[in-house]
């Protein structure tokens, strides 16, 4: 069966800090890796998706992720964050090599705060 | 991408009353999914409808609670039976492009 675990429920950074969400998986097959964020009473946004290209991912709002199969990771960075950056961020896989024509499998979602 | 409305936005409902929520995409799409994220909570599908066939339901979720139609390949309606307080959940529906983009949601408050 396929998971996601997100290390910390709540993050908390200063503006301009560095912004690091973990995420690690579980499949039995190579997966499809996304990012998702939520903004106070709004849908989900897709940050980025690793779909078996480059490992490094670049994203929308100047996020980034790497995927690293030893670790079984996907871990979610952006260099200075904003405080429009504050929002609900979800990992999540896809449990078979379908690029998202499947059902996500979401992790349990870390709250980024950002304070001056 | 693709630009995805939900009717209504939000509603307040009694118990034991059914609503059904409407998904619209601006292009043609083969899949269309349904989730729902009870407060504070992550997502969990519900079940995939795909034009043409009949709602795929995830483990915990039954066609008689949440009957689903898939009329053509830019519309799905999925409706809440019987509500009880615990149906009190968000209520989004997403199409796969390339990735899934999602709805804004239906904000579901049962009393």
């Amino acid at each position: 069966a396929q998971s996601v675990t997100q290390l910390g429920s709540h993050v908390s950074v200063s503006e301009g800090a560095l912004v690091l969400l973990r995420c690690n998986y579980s499949s039995s097959v190579p997966p499809y890796l996304f990012w998702y964020v939520q903004y106070p009473n709004q849908g989900l946004q897709l940050l980025l998706k690793y779909t078996s290209a480059a490992t490094l991912v670049k994203g929308i709002n100047g996020f980034e992720a790497e995927f690293k199969k030893s670790e079984t990771s996907f871990h979610l960075t952006k260099p200075s964050a904003h405080m429009s950056d504050a929002a609900e961020y979800f990992c999540a896989v896809s449990p078979n090599r379908a690029g998202g024509y499947n059902k996500l499998i979401f992790g349990a979602g870390t709250r980024l705060a950002v304070h001056p | 991408s693709a630009v995805i409305s939900q009717k209504p936005s939000r509603d307040i409902c009694q118990r034991g009353t059914s609503l059904t929520i409407q998904c619209q995409v601006d292009s043609q799409v083969t899949m269309m999914f349904w989730y729902r994220q009870q407060p504070g909570q992550s997502l969990t599908l519900i079940a995939t409808a795909n034009q043409g066939s009949e709602a795929t339901y995830e483990s915990g979720f039954v066609i008689d609670k949440f009957p689903i139609s898939r009329p053509n390949l830019t519309f799905s309606t999925l409706t809440v039976s019987n509500m009880s307080p615990e149906d009190s959940s968000i209520y989004l529906c997403s199409v796969a492009l390339d990735g899934q983009f999602f709805g804004p949601g239906t904000r579901l408050t049962v009393l």
